[in-house]
């Protein structure tokens, strides 16, 4: 099974802020990650896919980027709706996730 | 608008069964492969099972391997889990996620289930 480590497991940042989490997958996956966004009570969202494609309707502050087997999600601008719990999912062999990363308020 | 619905989780014995339906609406279900996902309390996310557009194959976690059955009825727009032999350790949110080239781009709110006597 491909492993998927998330870092770092809980983040403050101030408004305005840059942010970026990263997943590191165990073998090489190409480009077949995705990154979503969860707030409480909801159903996860879809925020980029295969890496570093905008899901469809998702603010342009969010981008992602990757290298061999290192991925990065970045908020360019931290506004207070993005407070939320984020994960990575890799869908190169079977689905495996990041463990998920809190991100709050400083 | 895609939706994805899910029900029929509660709380059981060990031992026990359930099964669990996820209604899908606002996109053409029969073209989808769909996927079942859980995530334990304090735990990370796990993806349990899948089934393709039309049936024709079906894959499990190791985890639920030969407890868990993943089926769908595309006349119905409805994806089905039935879980027996409940374990203490299958206590957790089951989701239902929409698969296909993007792989699980829309997921439904979730349903609890717990296990426990």
């Amino acid at each position: 099974d491909i492993q998927v480590t998330q870092s770092p497991s809980s983040l403050l940042a101030s408004l305005g802020e840059r942010v970026t989490i990263t997943c590191q997958t165990s073998q090489s996956i190409s480009n077949n990650l995705n990154w979503y966004q969860q707030k409480p009570g909801q159903a996860p969202m879809l925020l980029i896919y295969y890496a570093t494609s905008l899901q469809t309707g998702m603010p342009s502050r969010f981008s992602g980027q990757y290298s061999g087997r290192s991925f990065t999600l970045t908020i360019t601008s931290l506004e207070p709706e993005d407070i939320a719990n984020y994960f990575c999912l890799q869908h190169y062999s079977a689905l495996t996730f990041g463990s998920g990363t809190k991100l709050e308020i400083k | 608008e895609v939706q994805l619905v899910e029900s029929g989780g509660g709380l059981v014995q060990p031992g026990s069964s359930l099964k669990l339906s996820c209604v899908a609406s606002g996109f053409t279900f029969s073209s989808y492969n769909m996927h079942w996902i859980r995530q334990a309390p304090k735990k990370g996310l796990e993806w349990i099972a899948l089934i393709y557009y039309d049936s024709s194959n079906k894959y499990y976690a190791d985890s639920v391997k030969g407890r868990f059955t993943i089926s769908r009825d595309n006349s119905k727009n409805t994806l089905y889990l039935e879980m027996n032999s409940l374990r203490s350790e299958d206590t957790a949110m089951y989701y239902c996620a929409r698969g296909g080239y993007k792989e699980a781009d829309y997921w439904g709110q979730g349903v609890m289930v717990t296990v426990s006597s």
